[in-house]
């Protein structure tokens, strides 16, 4: 039973380009989750997402930031017109549902580097 | 919103325990969870709380008082592969239902 699957793991983009990181949750997952994490710092909530639908949004800049999660296939973060400071690392995390009881399990982790 | 508060840093001894405080502040809770993140990688459970009490697991146990906003987690028998953060995250009720994490707490385990 695969885990929650992240590709790519690191990802080197120019300023102004497009990153586009991919989510696939555990099997049986219709949740995930996308966090940003900066050196030495914490997890930052961006967005929490079901099938087709986005539950909350309210951790994600308003600009050039979107993230999706369609009926077939795996969610997507797009950050476009990447900069400097957009680099992190962003962890999906996925559950099967947000009841009260059920943790969220996290990929390894995709490492965006803007140069 | 939601406050999610505990230590930055704490320093222990191999062999001795280290207790992790968490306060939060939730417009409708629903969990509290404790992972655990090395250096580089991904966070990784350790615990669930949703009712008062005290939940043990072999070398950690997390406690929680729901009417103080309160938990902590508690580390016994300290190895040096302990060192690591140790993430405090909230499932909020009043917010979707999703899940928040504090800051984290670095935990550095000496020799």
């Amino acid at each position: 039973n695969a885990g929650v699957m992240q590709n790519p793991r690191h990802l080197v983009r120019r300023r102004g380009q497009e990153a586009r990181l991919r989510c696939s949750p555990m099997k049986g997952h219709s949740h995930v989750y996308w966090y940003r994490q900066l050196p030495e710092e914490g997890l930052k909530f961006m967005v929490y997402l079901q099938k087709e639908n986005i539950i909350d949004e309210s951790g994600m800049p308003k600009e050039r930031f979107s993230a999706e999660f369609p009926k077939e296939g795996p969610s997507i973060l797009r950050i476009q017109q990447v900069v400097r400071g957009d680099s992190a690392a962003y962890f999906c995390a996925s559950s099967p549902s947000a009841t009260s009881g059920n943790t969220i399990y996290f990929g390894e982790g995709s490492w965006l580097t803007v140069v | 919103g939601q406050n999610i508060d505990q230590p930055t840093e704490m320093t222990a001894t191999e062999g001795a325990i280290v207790q992790i405080n968490c306060t939060y502040q939730t417009s409708g809770f629903n969990g509290l969870f404790w992972y655990q993140q090395h250096a580089g990688e991904a966070p990784t459970f350790l615990s669930y709380n949703v009712l008062d009490g005290l939940e043990e697991k072999g070398r950690f146990s997390s406690f929680l008082s729901r009417s103080k906003g309160y938990s902590y987690l508690l580390l016994k028998e300290l190895q040096m592969k302990d060192s690591a953060s140790y993430l405090c995250a909230v499932r909020d009720g009043g917010n979707n239902n999703d899940m928040r994490f504090g800051a984290g707490t670095r935990l550095t385990v000496k020799p």
